[in-house]
């Protein structure tokens, strides 16, 4: 079955705390992306990757680091997290060659810093 | 800044009823797309545009890019449409901008 998987899907943390978040597809995509969806403020691009070893910031990209060594794992870290990056964080992945395109999401993972 | 922008914020219908929801966009873009995100969060795709009209189902999506506008329609909406609605567009630069959606409640 083609999907996006991320893990973990809940986190509760305290500041500081160093955590990874994971992103693995199986769709051979080249084009991987994190996003934030917070309140009010709908969905913000942290970080995309058009290839391996190519990322680019996105939006909101403070705070956060990724990494792409792999095709199908695209990683989200945050080095000291702090209570402003609670939010619910979606990976994404589409093969900008198709003609249809369609990005396929993750099913999130809600993380909460202390 | 708001590179996307969606209306209505909420809407709600009764079951039958024709739906329109709007997205201007102010930056150029390679492709818009029309994405859906359940109650339980989760969030599909429902079109990708670069120019036209797509149709599936009771969904039609129609993008004017000299206007920088684009709307999704619902025919015949159904209490199973009852979502959220994001519309999403594709920088030059591949970078993602999202609208805050609409969110639809379809009356029984």
């Amino acid at each position: 079955e083609a999907q996006v998987t991320q893990n973990p899907r809940y986190l509760i943390t305290v500041t500081g705390k160093k955590l990874t978040v994971t992103c693995s597809q199986n769709m051979n995509h080249e084009y991987m992306s994190w996003y934030r969806q917070d309140p009010g403020l709908g969905l913000r691009q942290i970080y995309y990757s058009m290839n391996v070893e190519v990322t680019d910031k996105g939006d909101v990209p403070e705070g956060y680091k990724v990494s792409r060594k792999e095709k199908r794992n695209f990683p989200l870290i945050l080095e000291s997290p702090s209570p402003n990056q609670t939010s619910l964080y979606f990976c994404a992945s589409s093969h900008p060659g198709l003609a249809h395109n369609e990005q396929f999401f993750g099913p999130g993972t809600r993380l909460t810093v202390l | 800044k708001n590179e996307v922008e969606q209306s209505p914020q909420n809407l709600t219908a009764q079951e039958g009823e024709f739906i329109t929801i709007n997205c201007s966009y102010s930056v150029g873009i390679s492709a818009l797309h029309w994405l859906q995100q359940h109650p339980g969060g989760g969030i599909v795709s429902l079109f990708m545009l670069s120019s036209g009209k797509k149709k599936h189902g009771r969904l039609i999506a129609t993008i004017n890019i000299q206007e920088k506008h684009s709307s999704l329609h619902i025919t015949a909406s159904h209490p199973r449409d009852s979502a959220v609605y994001i519309c999403a567009v594709k920088s030059m630069g591949n970078q993602f901008y999202f609208g805050t959606g609409t969110s639809l409640t379809v009356i029984p």
